[in-house]
């Protein structure tokens, strides 16, 4: 069974500054998926980043970027320009390319918060 | 583009009560599925939907857990009889088409229940 960790429960960035979020996984696949997704305190989960795992190139979306490791197995998520909008829970997960079943699997969260 | 919409926001029954969510995805996904996301951690996938037939229910406590989504569109998530356990936020999302995992297989969510049992 697939699993994901994201080891630090709580981090901390001056705003404008650079931070980024780490996560790991374990999988026996070669082809997936890999998300970072944002939770504020509204609840609603938002997208902000996916990599397919077949492509080496590294996916940036405006001023968050991923540091992916197939290898490794790594997915870290680097933030640049940290504003105060960026404080919310951040949540890796990893999705199977085999078959029909869309299951995320999640990790247990980073909860960023932004100083002023 | 209206995003999913789901009801009630907050919900508190005591343990034994039964409970019903509601969600609406975005017009015209296929895909929809109801998460379970106990506090300080991540989601757990209870259902997976496409259209009206169920894809994955492997997690899903049948015993007193039910969710139907009739006519493929609109779809409810039942709790009879709720545990303390229970309470949780639980969020619904859908995707274009969840059969792929390619780009029509994004997931947007909605805004979650968040369910106490006393």
């Amino acid at each position: 069974a697939q699993t994901v960790t994201q080891s630090q429960p709580e981090m901390s960035v001056q705003e404008a500054e650079t931070v980024t979020l780490s996560c790991t996984y374990d999988t026996s696949e070669s082809d997936y998926y890999l998300f970072w997704y944002k939770q504020p305190p509204s609840r609603q989960m938002i997208l902000v980043i996916r990599q397919e795992a077949y492509k080496q190139q590294n996916a940036t979306e405006n001023r968050f970027s991923v540091n992916f490791q197939k290898a490794a197995k790594s997915f870290s998520l680097k933030i640049s320009d940290s504003q105060l909008g960026d404080a919310a829970m951040y949540f890796c997960a990893y999705r199977s390319a085999l078959g029909s079943q869309g299951n995320l699997i999640f990790g247990k969260g980073t909860k960023l918060s932004v100083k002023p | 583009e209206a995003g999913v919409a789901q009801s009630p926001r907050y919900k508190i029954i005591e343990k034994r009560q039964s409970v019903a969510f509601w969600c609406n995805p975005i017009s015209g996904h296929a895909t929809l599925y109801w998460y379970q996301q106990i506090l300080g951690q991540g989601p757990k996938l209870l259902i997976q939907f496409q259209n009206n037939g169920v894809v994955d229910d492997s997690q899903l406590p049948k015993d007193r857990f039910s969710a139907e989504r009739l006519k493929g569109v609109d779809s409810t998530l039942k709790i009879q009889p709720a545990k303390l356990e229970d309470s949780a936020v639980y969020l619904c999302a859908s995707s274009l088409d969840g059969r792929t995992g390619g780009y029509t297989d994004t997931q947007y969510f909605g805004p979650g229940t968040r369910l106490t049992v006393l």
